[in-house]
Order: structure tokens, then C-alpha cells, then sequence
């Protein structure tokens, strides 16, 4: 079956600190991937997409991952976090296998960070 | 406002009443998920519209929940007889999608408790 694992559950950090999350999923071909990140009391936005072409993609307020298709990964990094990063955030991947339907979420990472 | 818009935001109900929650997709686009998020867990996919018609259920979607998705604009989702086992956050999603490559916007979504 089509999953996607979030290695780190909990992840505190202080400010300036660099940052990384990593993101696996478990079934090869097509995919789509993403990182969502949900503020408290906030709706899940995204963060950053890839669809193809270069495997390293830069999204909003600094973030950035880097696919590497033989690792089934997609590791989220910051280079220097910030207080206002504090959330939880996602990993999601659909597949071409199922028509890119639906998104397959991981559990997520609680990330706090300390001023 | 013109994101996704779900109501209500919060719902408390007694075990095996029925409970109905709306969704308003962003105006312009013809794909509308529902999915289900548990504490410490990603949201799980439970069913899809495109247009008005429901193209994937998940097997999360036992025979007391049924969505429907009239005239191809907002979305309910019943769940009848409610359960303890049924409090959870009810997310809903949209996304335009002519073609493989697009993302989901997502609704802050109905908190469900069963008491």
C-alpha cells in the first residue's frame, strides 16, 4: 500500500538553528510531492511542490527539498529557523498510479522553536 | 474571503445522533476532497468529487457516512449514528485540476466530538 513516513515526530530547535525534516514514501513510480505546514488554530497551507524538473524546489519563507527519486525521499530544510516557524508540518505525495487522485499524508512533525 | 469554507467549525453531539457538515469550494474548481484527521496522525483520504459526481471512496467510509456534492458547488457530509470512534477533524479540499499538476487548498475544517 501507497505510505509516507515522517521520521520525526517532535522537533524543537532554537532560533538560527538549521533545520530537517526528512519525508520517505514507499511505492516507486510518478509522484507528486509536497510539504504542508499547518500554524496553530490555522488552516494546512502548502509549503512547496514538485512535479518535475529540478529535483531541488524552493518554497515560501525560505524553505526548501530536494527529491531523490532512488531514496523515495523529500526532505523539508530551513537553513535558520524562526520563532514564527513553529507548526506542524506534512508531508503528501500522490501518485500517477492512481491518477494523482488523492494525497497520502505522513503524521506529521510538531516543530517548535525557542527564542 | 475566497478560500475553502467549511461549516460548522465545531460540532459536540451525543452518540448515534446524525450530524451533517458543509463544505464551500473555492468557485472555480471542479475537484472537492473530504478527509479525516486524528490527534498525532496526517489527515486520511475518505472520498473525492469531481464535478458532481464521487469518483473514489475510501474504505475509511463506512455505510453511515455519505457525501454528496449537488450541482457540482459545496459538499455535505453526513455520518449517521455517530460513534466516539468518529471524533475527529472532518477537512475538505479543493483543487482545478485539467491536469495532473495542481495542488489541494484546504478548509481549517469541522472539529467533531462525540460525547
Amino acid at each position: 500500500a501507497q505510505s509516507v513516513s515522517q521520521h520525526n515526530h517532535h522537533v524543537i530547535l532554537s532560533e538560527a538553528a538549521s533545520l530537517e525534516l526528512g519525508c520517505n514514501y514507499s511505492y516507486g513510480g510518478t509522484v507528486n510531492l509536497f510539504w504542508y505546514v499547518q500554524y496553530p488554530g490555522q488552516h494546512l497551507q502548502l509549503l512547496l511542490k514538485y512535479f518535475s524538473g529540478d529535483p531541488l524546489v524552493k518554497g515560501i519563507k525560505g524553505f526548501e527539498a530536494e527529491f531523490i527519486k532512488s531514496k523515495f525521499s523529500f526532505n523539508l530544510r530551513k537553513p535558520s529557523v524562526q520563532w514564527s516557524d513553529t507548526a506542524e508540518y506534512f508531508c503528501a505525495v500522490n501518485w500517477a498510479a492512481t491518477g494523482f487522485q488523492k494525497l497520502v499524508f505522513g503524521t506529521g512533525t510538531r516543530l517548535l522553536v525557542s527564542p | 474571503d475566497t478560500g475553502v469554507s467549511q461549516n460548522p467549525r465545531h460540532k459536540i453531539t451525543k452518540r448515534g445522533q446524525n450530524v451533517t457538515f458543509r463544505c464551500d469550494p473555492i468557485s472555480e474548481h471542479n475537484r472537492l476532497y473530504w478527509y479525516r484527521q486524528t490527534l498525532g496522525q496526517g489527515p486520511e483520504f475518505l472520498t473525492y468529487f469531481q464535478n458532481e459526481a464521487q469518483l473514489e471512496k475510501s474504505r475509511l467510509l463506512s455505510d453511515r457516512f455519505s457525501a454528496e456534492r449537488p450541482k457540482g458547488s459545496f459538499s455535505t457530509l453526513e455520518i449517521q449514528r455517530t460513534e466516539q470512534g468518529d471524533s475527529a477533524m472532518y477537512l475538505c479540499a479543493s483543487s482545478f485540476t485539467p491536469a495532473k499538476n495542481t495542488e489541494a487548498f484546504f478548509g481549517q475544517g469541522t472539529r467533531l466530538t462525540v460525547v
